[in-house]
């Protein structure tokens, strides 16, 4: 089945405007890690959230976790042209060795 | 302290050929992971080795893909026989080891076309 299903698929907003991508994933996990994955180029991490922890920030980014529901959600306030980005998250799952991927949610930042 | 490094960036192979793809892992760590992401899709798990082991290749083609981890040197993704399909993206990550947080450190990848 599939883990770590990001939605919308595709976001398209003014710059300024806050940004919120949604993850659902479906077993119990350790962690989950959002990355963003700029047009042709690797994988820049940017945050790690705990399976103990509800929410974290970086910067303008911030991270929300509810294992109840097995959703986590990535806000990013302010945004910026050079924000224009996929982005994924990806669990680490218990027993599991390896980070399982969702599809993606590819942020379009209109100047 | 250099990251994870992967070459080539970008490979070209005609149906038939093979592909070797290398990833020197960041100092210190001794897992490896590869990844394989389809155009348009996410990263989808393929191998993981540690030193001259591996440890979970449930991921992996049961034909035609294989992978190494030596003792020395880089790990090693080999595809032989490659069709179209096997075009994407290629990603190595690397990971120190040991109990706690499995942070995994990404290449840049290698961008495999074939034609």
């Amino acid at each position: 089945s599939q883990q770590g299903e990001e939605d919308p698929q595709a976001l398209s907003i003014q710059e300024g405007e806050n940004a919120t991508m949604n993850c659902s994933y479906k077993t119990s996990i350790n962690n989950l890690q959002w990355y963003r994955q700029n047009s042709g180029r690797g994988l820049v991490h940017l945050i790690l959230i705990r399976s103990n922890e509800r929410e974290k920030h970086s910067g303008r980014l911030r991270v929300t976790l509810d294992t109840s529901k097995k959703s986590s959600s990535l806000l990013i306030t302010a945004s910026r042209a050079a924000d224009t980005a996929s982005y994924f998250c990806a669990t680490d799952a218990r027993g599991a060795q390896k980070l399982v991927f969702g599809q993606g949610t590819r942020l379009t930042i209109n100047p | 302290n250099a990251g994870v490094m992967q070459n080539p960036r970008h490979l070209v192979r005609r149906r038939g050929q093979e592909a070797r793809l290398r990833c020197s892992p960041m100092k210190g760590h001794s897992h490896v992971y590869w990844y394989r992401q389809l155009p348009e899709e996410g990263l989808k798990f393929m191998v993981y080795l540690q030193k001259e082991n591996i440890i979970d290749e449930s991921g992996m083609p049961k034909e035609r893909f294989s992978a190494e981890f030596p003792k020395e040197g880089p790990s090693i993704l080999r595809i032989q026989q490659v069709v179209r399909g096997d075009s994407a993206a290629y990603f190595c990550a690397s990971y120190i080891g040991g109990a706690g947080i499995n942070e995994q450190f990404f290449g840049p990848g290698t961008r495999l076309t074939v034609l």
